[in-house]
């Protein structure tokens, strides 16, 4: 089965300070893995794949196949960033996605 | 192009009522999804298509229809409406795998609350 967890529901951090948000996943063979991101009263939008190797808006997420986790990382937090953030999963051959919870960031001044 | 465009953006529904959530892209992609997304549960699966004729269930099917006989258009049917169906709704649509890279396009939503 595809499942993809976000342990956590919220995170706040303040502006400046690194942030990190948790993806989990459990998918037995290779996945592909995602951020989205959805801005208050906007539609979802892609943030960024593991296949790509990128950093967006200062975001990076490596995909680490031994902890089955593809955390988000971005070293200075921006209030710009505050966000409703999911990550996903398609499974090998698949075209759908398995979202997360989400964690909504909100940073603080 | 105008992407992935779904509509209303807003609806509130009495229980027992029936609609339909319109859904079109204008990127001639093969496949269409539609999502529902409940507060501290992300988006769940609901209905999804790999093109025109083709439909199939996903996670949370339970009380909704689809049908896709065209490529563009992918209608969300809520027969009898109850009040766990009050969620936010989003359509989205990704081509075929190849150079693309499968991307997702979503559309902006629709909020849905039945009373």
């Amino acid at each position: 089965a595809q499942r993809v967890t976000q342990p956590e529901k919220l995170l706040s951090v303040f502006k400046g300070a690194p942030v990190e948000l948790k993806c989990n996943y459990s998918y037995s063979g290779s996945p592909e893995l995602f951020w989205y991101v959805q801005y208050s009263r906007q539609r979802l939008q892609l943030l960024l794949r593991h296949i790509s190797r990128e950093s967006i808006k200062g975001f990076t997420a490596d995909l680490n196949k031994g902890e089955t986790s593809f955390h988000l990382k971005k070293p200075f937090a921006q209030e710009e960033d505050s966000a409703m953030y999911y990550c996903a999963l398609r499974g090998q051959g698949a075209q759908k996605l398995v979202f997360g919870q989400g964690t909504r960031l909100t940073i603080n001044p | 192009n105008a992407g992935v465009t779904q509509t209303p953006k807003f609806r509130i529904l009495k229980i027992g009522q029936s609609m339909t959530l319109q859904c079109t892209q204008d990127m001639n992609h093969n496949y269409m999804y539609w999502y529902r997304q409940d507060p501290g549960m992300g988006l769940k699966l609901i209905y999804y298509s790999v093109g025109a004729g083709i439909t199939d269930k996903g996670e949370v099917p339970n009380g909704y229809n689809v049908s896709r006989s065209t490529t563009e258009d992918f209608p969300l049917r809520l027969e009898l409406a109850a009040p766990s169906q009050t969620s936010v709704y989003f359509c989205a649509s990704s081509q075929r795998q190849g150079s693309s890279g499968n991307t997702i396009y979503f559309g902006e939503g629709s909020w849905l609350t039945v009373v």
